[in-house]
């Protein structure tokens, strides 16, 4: 079975620090890769999605980064942090080739404090 | 633009009661929607997925709706429980020429009081 893996679970940083968020998939091949942000009680905004490796389009301008250096692995960057970096940040992935699209399965998420 | 709108924004019932919560889309070409639930501090979990030729999917005490001619959605809980507080929220995937990028609602939070 497919399982999704996000870490770290909980985080506060400094602003002006550095970020990283890992985020990785068993269990199948070549899937479809998402970082989103949940800001207190707003919905879900997407920040990044891939297709491949390598193969980032970004959906707003921000001040965060993604990468994807391995097949079922996503990263989420960056280099300063500011004070509105701060929510709840969801990795996703679904199936590359899929009957009936939009098929999103979660991980646990990240709560990233700024301070 | 596609656009998913939920409604109400939130809600507070009493435990054993029945609530509807609704979902207006305006993505094109439609494909599915979905119903997440999302407990405070975690992932959404799929609860139903609705196809265009589909009006109706249960799953237990959930039930969704779809009208895709008025492009409404409304999932009713049955006999709440409190382990129902969450967020619950409404998705909707393009078809064929459309987007693949799902379309979220901002979800509706779900208070159960005892």
């Amino acid at each position: 079975s497919q399982t999704i893996h996000q870490w770290p679970a909980t985080l506060v940083q400094p602003v002006g620090s550095p970020l990283s968020l890992e985020c990785t998939v068993e269990g199948t091949s070549n899937p479809n890769l998402y970082w989103y942000r949940q800001a207190a009680g707003r919905g879900l905004q997407l920040l990044f999605y891939s297709v491949g490796i390598g193969q980032i389009s970004s959906e707003v301008p921000q001040n965060l980064s993604a990468s994807r250096p391995q097949d079922r692995q996503f990263i989420l960057s960056s280099k300063k942090l500011l004070l509105s970096d701060s929510g709840f940040y969801l990795c996703a992935w679904s199936p590359r080739s899929v009957i009936i699209p939009g098929e999103l399965f979660f991980g646990e998420g990240s709560r990233l404090t700024v301070l | 633009k596609n656009q998913v709108e939920q409604s109400p924004q939130s809600l507070i019932i009493l435990e054993g009661k029945n609530c509807t919560l609704q979902c207006n889309y305006t993505v094109s070409p439609f494909s599915n929607l979905r119903w997440y639930k999302q407990d405070t501090g975690r992932g959404p979990v799929s609860l139903t997925i609705m196809t265009f030729s589909e009006n109706t999917k249960s799953n237990g005490r959930y039930t969704a709706t779809l009208d895709a001619d008025t492009k409404q959605s409304s999932l009713h809980i049955t006999a709440s429980q409190l382990s129902d507080s969450a967020s619950y929220i409404c998705v909707v995937s393009a078809g064929p020429g459309g987007s693949y990028i799902p379309t979220f609602g901002r979800g509706t939070s779900l208070i159960v009081h005892p």
